[in-house]
């Protein structure tokens, strides 16, 4: 009964270092979303894809990109760390318009 | 992106009282109100949803109460418990969209 599964847990960065966060959904859902939470400012959007093949900007796009790979994964690409970036990121999926949405346990990422 | 207006941004009560949470929104087209629940080091977890074809949705202790009209909507939590402990977020959708936009959300610390 996994749901939404993201890897790693945890990761510190240098600034300047890139990475990649991975995101799987096993319920069949269309729609993916990528969110940074930071204290105080609840879940900010970063990208989303409502259906396999497509992405769009969310609300805090900069400094990030992502690829959804097929229906179940949507990874978040950060091509040059910056200390701004230091934040717990969530990935989660929904069947679409009007569904709730359900999400991973976090990833929580240090850049130094 | 709409703002989401979420208030208080933290409480406290003893256990066996009543939690209130306030939010309200701008704009949505998908009737479909969700709150979330979320603990330390996990990811928000759906609590209870309204779809506002309704102006009250119980479950359990949890109650959502929906006013369309002046565009609020509320969390109650009946008989407060310990383990009510957590931070909930309240979420509208946006407009002709797939996106959620999120509360800042409320820290409940429910006192034994």
């Amino acid at each position: 009964n996994a749901g939404v599964t993201q890897t790693p847990k945890f990761q510190v960065l240098k600034t300047g270092q890139s990475m990649t966060l991975q995101c799987a959904q096993d319920m069949n859902h269309n729609s993916m979303y990528w969110y940074r939470q930071d204290p105080g400012m609840g879940l900010r959007l970063i990208y989303y894809s409502a259906s396999e093949g497509t992405t769009d900007k969310g609300e805090v796009p900069n400094g990030y990109n992502v690829s959804r790979l097929n229906k179940r994964e949507f990874s978040l690409r950060l091509e040059s760390a910056a200390p701004s970036q230091t934040s717990v990121y969530f990935c989660a999926s929904s069947g679409g318009g009007g569904q709730p949405q359900h999400f991973g346990d976090g990833t929580r990422l240090s850049i130094l | 992106q709409q703002q989401v207006k979420q208030s208080p941004q933290s409480l406290i009560v003893q256990k066996g009282g009543i939690s209130i949470i306030n939010c309200a929104y701008e704009n949505t087209a998908f009737d479909y109100f969700p709150w979330y629940q979320q603990f330390p080091g996990k990811g928000p977890a759906l609590l209870i949803a309204i779809r506002p074809d309704v102006s009250e949705k119980k479950e359990g202790r949890f109650t959502i109460s929906f006013n369309k009209s002046a565009k609020q909507f509320s969390l109650h939590i009946m008989d407060s418990q310990p383990g009510d402990s957590a931070t909930y977020f309240c979420a509208a959708p946006e407009p002709n969209d797939y996106k959620l936009s999120f509360g800042a959300g409320t820290t409940v610390t429910v006192r034994a």
